[in-house]
């Protein structure tokens, strides 16, 4: 079946950068979308880009252009995040989502999500 | 961006009872496909987001036909037949159709 698995919670301080991953299992990878999110606890929902793993090319949120990159390894299909020059308005849970693109074009299975805590 | 505005922002219903959300878009999400890409997801407390509904009515997999979705163009609603305790949650609608993706405000459901 498929499986979204994130990496642990993480504490960091500000102006520093963290590299969130996404490890997939049970589809291709290699031929498939990843998206990624970000929610403040009690707040909705912020799409931050996507990216197809056969290429590597991405479309990001202009809000987040800067802040996120978005990589991929196809080898270990996992997908990554980089969050640079984090302040406290960065400190939210990041969520990973594929992106099916066949039939629904949506967001079917999504990573448990990751809490990332911007402070010093 | 498009602005997804959704009513109410919360529920509180009594098993068996039914409710309705409504998600309303600034600009049309068709597509040039023909495809409007609006869906809904709930998030279940602690959890991360499950999809409930793929382009307007169409049900996720393994999602109970007491779901149902409605709608076209800019207005769009969620209907839960039926509701049952596991209901309970924060539903969201969510536009993929122009970029950004955005999200509604979510409705918090609560059982009585």
């Amino acid at each position: 079946q498929v499986k979204l698995q994130q990496s642990g919670a993480e504490l960091v301080k500000p102006g520093a950068s963290v590299k969130l991953s996404c490890k997939t299992s049970g589809y291709t990878f290699s031929t498939s979308y990843m998206s990624w999110f970000k929610q403040i606890p009690g707040q909705s929902i912020e799409w931050i880009g996507m990216i197809y793993a056969g290429d590597g090319g991405t479309g990001y949120n202009q809000k987040f252009k800067g802040k996120a990159t978005l990589t991929v390894d196809t080898s270990s299909s996992t997908a990554y995040m980089d969050l640079s020059s984090l302040t406290t308005e960065d400190s939210a849970v990041y969520f990973c989502a594929r992106l099916e693109t066949t039939v629904a074009t949506s967001f079917d299975y999504w990573g448990q999500g990751v809490m990332v805590t911007v402070s010093s | 961006d498009v602005v997804m505005t959704q009513t109410p922002p919360s529920l509180s219903v009594a098993i068996g009872q039914s409710v309705s959300i409504s998600c309303k878009s600034s600009q049309s999400l068709v597509y040039s496909d023909g495809k409007t890409y609006l869906h809904w997801l709930l998030q279940s407390p602690g959890q991360s987001p499950k999809l409930l509904i793929y382009q307007v009515s169409n049900l996720g997999s393994g999602v109970p036909d007491r779901f149902s979705g409605t709608g076209s163009q800019k207005d769009f609603t969620l209907k839960i037949s039926r509701v049952e305790a596991e209901d309970l949650g924060v539903y969201y609608c969510v536009q993929a159709t122009h970029f950004p993706f955005t999200f509604g405000s979510g409705t918090k459901l609560e059982i009585k």
